[in-house]
């Protein structure tokens, strides 16, 4: 079946402009989260998503980022006023249910590009 | 703080020899470890996941972990290389004590097997 989508693949923004970047994760999954992979930072939990539990997002780095999931399905991620700290690749992944257990399937992510 | 360690940044092996990616754990409560592979220009794919029972899990490619819970350790191994097995690998821990199941990450081992 259909992995985890992303979109745009690249991304390339001029300093202070804003960006969305698209999710679209397994059908079926209720969970869903963020990640952001830089350089020498590894990977870093941004924001998760629980059906219409309220999301946790004690992952975003400031303000300037913020996230919504529409119908329990597609998420959005923006980020307003971009600076060259925030070019890296930017990950979504979803898994089935609440389990503990249960592994996150990733997607092939967004690279931005903040010049 | 709960945090995953993966000492070395790049390993080296042969093809056909067995190789070792060493993760190392630190973790309130019960563990609950994953590793996962990443490609070039891929998104992170789920290998094997320890949650309980056997300290030897076997998972994807070939692959197999060893859970060593007196030396808060987690390492993949394989008994034979493939070239095609060069990539980069990320030892997680799932989060305990929060309401998410998020994942906690190392820096990632870059894994090169020679032809």
């Amino acid at each position: 079946g259909a992995g985890v989508s992303q979109s745009p693949s690249n991304k390339v923004t001029e300093k202070g402009k804003d960006v969305e970047l698209r999710c679209d994760p397994i059908s079926g999954h209720t969970a869903l989260y963020w990640y952001r992979q830089s350089l020498g930072q590894g990977l870093e939990f941004l924001i998760y998503f629980q059906g219409n539990s309220a999301p946790d997002k004690s992952g975003l780095p400031s303000d300037r980022f913020s996230a919504e999931r529409t119908g329990g399905s597609v998420s959005t991620l923006t980020i307003q006023r971009t600076q060259q700290e925030d070019s890296a690749v930017y990950l979504c992944a979803s898994s089935y249910g609440r389990s503990t257990y249960n592994e996150q399937f990733f997607g092939p992510g967004t690279r931005l590009t903040v010049l | 703080a709960q945090s995953v360690a993966q000492p070395e940044d790049q390993v080296n092996v042969a093809e056909g020899n067995p190789l070792t990616v060493k993760c190392t754990y630190s973790v309130s409560g019960n563990p609950y470890l994953f590793w996962y592979v990443q490609y070039p220009n891929r998104g992170l794919q789920f290998l094997l996941k320890y949650i309980t029972g056997d300290n030897l899990v076997k998972g994807s490619y070939g692959f197999e972990a060893e859970f060593n819970k007196s030396q808060t350790s987690f390492h993949l191994k394989k008994p034979s290389a493939l070239v095609s097995d060069s990539a980069l690998y990320f030892c997680a821990v799932r989060e305990n004590g929060g309401a998410t199941n998020k994942l906690i990450f190392g820096t990632g081992t870059l894994l090169a097997v020679q032809p």
